[in-house]
C-alpha cells in the first residue's frame, strides 16, 4: 500500500531562516505529488504540485519542491520564511497509473511555527 | 479559480440526528468528489470517493450506511450523516477534483473546501 512519511511533526523557526520540510513515499511507479498548507483556521491550500517535467517546482509564496525519484523524496523548501509562513504543511501522493485508484494519500502533517 | 465551498461550516446536533453537508465547486465541473474526516492534530483521512451519477466508493471500515453519499451534479456532492453519535464529532472536509489534459499527460489536482465542524451532544 502506498504511504506517505513527513519526518518533522513540528519545526521552529526564526524569520528568516531557511526551510526544508522533508516528505517521503512508498510507491514504485509513476506518481504526482502536492504539497498543501493550512493556514490557522483556513482550509487547505494548494502549495505546489509536480506532475512531470523538471522536478524543481516553484509554488506559490516563494515555496519550492524538488522531486528526487531514486530517493523516493518530495522535500519542500523556502529560503527564507516569515511568521505569516506558520502553518501546518501536508505532502500527499497521488498514484494515477497502475491500477491504483486515484486518490490522495497524504502525510501526517508538518507543523511550523516562525518566531518573529 | 477552482473554488469549493461546504456548508454549512460548523453545526452542533443531538445525538440521533441526521445532519447533511454540502460540497460545491464554484467555478468548474467535478466528476469526482472526495470527503475527508480530520481528527486534531491529525492528517485528512480519506472516508469517501464519490461519482456523479454512480454509488460512492468507501475506504474500508467506513459504514456507508452511516455516512451516505449523493453526488447529483457536475458541482455538488452531499455527505449525510445518519443518526449522529458524539463518536462522530470531527472535522469533514471535501475535495473537489480538477482534471486538465497537458502534453504530458492527464494532470489532476484536488482543491478542498474550508470543512465542517460537526459536534454531537
Amino acid at each position: 500500500a502506498q504511504s506517505v512519511s513527513q519526518h518533522n511533526h513540528h519545526v521552529i523557526l526564526s524569520e528568516a531562516a531557511s526551510l526544508e520540510l522533508g516528505c517521503n513515499y512508498s510507491y514504485g511507479g509513476t506518481v504526482n505529488l502536492f504539497w498543501y498548507v493550512q493556514y490557522p483556521g483556513q482550509h487547505l491550500q494548494l502549495l505546489l504540485k509536480y506532475f512531470s517535467g523538471d522536478p524543481l517546482v516553484k509554488g506559490i509564496k516563494g515555496f519550492e519542491a524538488e522531486f528526487i525519484k531514486s530517493k523516493f523524496s518530495f522535500n519542500l523548501r523556502k529560503p527564507s520564511v516569515q511568521w505569516s509562513d506558520t502553518a501546518e504543511y501536508f505532502c500527499a501522493v497521488n498514484a494515477p497509473y497502475g491500477g491504483a485508484t486515484n486518490k490522495l494519500i497524504f502525510g501526517t502533517g508538518t507543523l511550523l511555527a516562525v518566531q518573529p | 479559480g477552482a473554488v469549493v465551498s461546504q456548508h454549512p461550516s460548523w453545526v452542533i446536533c443531538k445525538s440521533g440526528t441526521s445532519v447533511k453537508i454540502e460540497c460545491r465547486s464554484l467555478d468548474f465541473q467535478a466528476t469526482t468528489m472526495f470527503w475527508y474526516r480530520q481528527f486534531p492534530k491529525q492528517s485528512l483521512m480519506l472516508m469517501a470517493t464519490s461519482n456523479e451519477g454512480s454509488k460512492a466508493t468507501y475506504e474500508q471500515g467506513v459504514e456507508k450506511d452511516k455516512f451516505l453519499i449523493n453526488h447529483a451534479s457536475l458541482t455538488l456532492s452531499t455527505l449525510t450523516v445518519t443518526s449522529a453519535h458524539p463518536e462522530d464529532s470531527s472535522f469533514y472536509i471535501c475535495s473537489a477534483r480538477a482534471e486538465r489534459t497537458t502534453a504530458g499527460g492527464p494532470e489532476e489536482t484536488q482543491y478542498f473546501g474550508p470543512g465542517t465542524r460537526l459536534l454531537v451532544l
